[in-house]
């Protein structure tokens, strides 16, 4: 069964810094990776997908690694800006549905 | 519409109650999703449908959570004799391609939020 770990499941940065979140995956036979962003009570809004094949995906000041064999994968974020703050979530296919990780709650302060 | 919608946002339940909750997708798409996320969780898969067929219910915790989509566009959950662990962010999903949601992205509505008392 696929599990999903995130790591760290809290940070809180200033305005500016540069900053790395983890994924975790347990089975390594993925098509893709997704990072989603959760803000307090709305649903999720995906952010990058990370092809297999892939090892890296970047959109703006996002940048998403996939590395498959050690299962694990990191969502850089640069020059963080309060409105970054939210809960980014990344999950990995399973079937026809999402095995979603528990999530890092990211708090950028001004 | 442009998105998918789902209703109420809030609902507070008494323990013991049934609830039904709504899902709107987006117009077309054949694929839908429930999926509960407790606080402080990820979202985890409740149940899928392709068009009115509900393709997968491995998902759903029990008895007491029924799911359909009878004409394969609008969905409903519906929670019987509501308990305090069903207390969570209901999220539904949808995706244009059938069978393909989670190669292919999916569109997520903003959720409702179940509190039971």
């Amino acid at each position: 069964k696929q599990e999903v770990t995130q790591i760290p499941a809290a940070l809180s940065v200033p305005e500016g810094e540069n900053l790395v979140l983890n994924c975790s995956f347990t089975d390594s036979a993925i098509y893709n990776l997704q990072w989603f962003r959760q803000d307090p009570g709305k649903g999720l809004t995906s952010l990058l997908l990370i092809q297999s094949s892939q090892r890296e995906q970047t959109s703006g000041r996002l940048n998403a690694s996939l590395d498959k064999s050690s299962g694990r994968s990191t969502l850089y974020i640069a020059a963080s800006q309060p409105g970054d703050s939210a809960t980014y979530l990344c999950a990995v296919p399973y079937g026809q549905n999402f095995v979603f990780g528990p999530g890092t709650r990211l708090s950028v302060l001004p | 519409g442009a998105g998918v919608s789902q209703s109420p946002r809030y609902k507070v339940a008494k323990r013991g109650q049934d609830v039904a909750l709504r899902c709107d997708p987006i117009s077309g798409h054949v694929s839908l999703f429930w999926y509960q996320q407790a606080l402080g969780q990820g979202p985890e898969f409740l149940t899928y449908f392709q068009n009115e067929a509900q393709l997968d219910k491995s998902g759903l915790p029990s008895d007491r959570f029924f799911a359909e989509r009878p004409e394969g566009s609008v969905s409903t959950l519906k929670i019987q004799r509501t308990q305090q662990e069903d207390s969570a962010v209901y999220l539904c999903a949808s995706s244009l391609p059938p069978g393909g949601g989670a190669n292919y992205g999916y569109t997520f509505g903003s959720g409702t939020r179940l509190t039971v008392v």
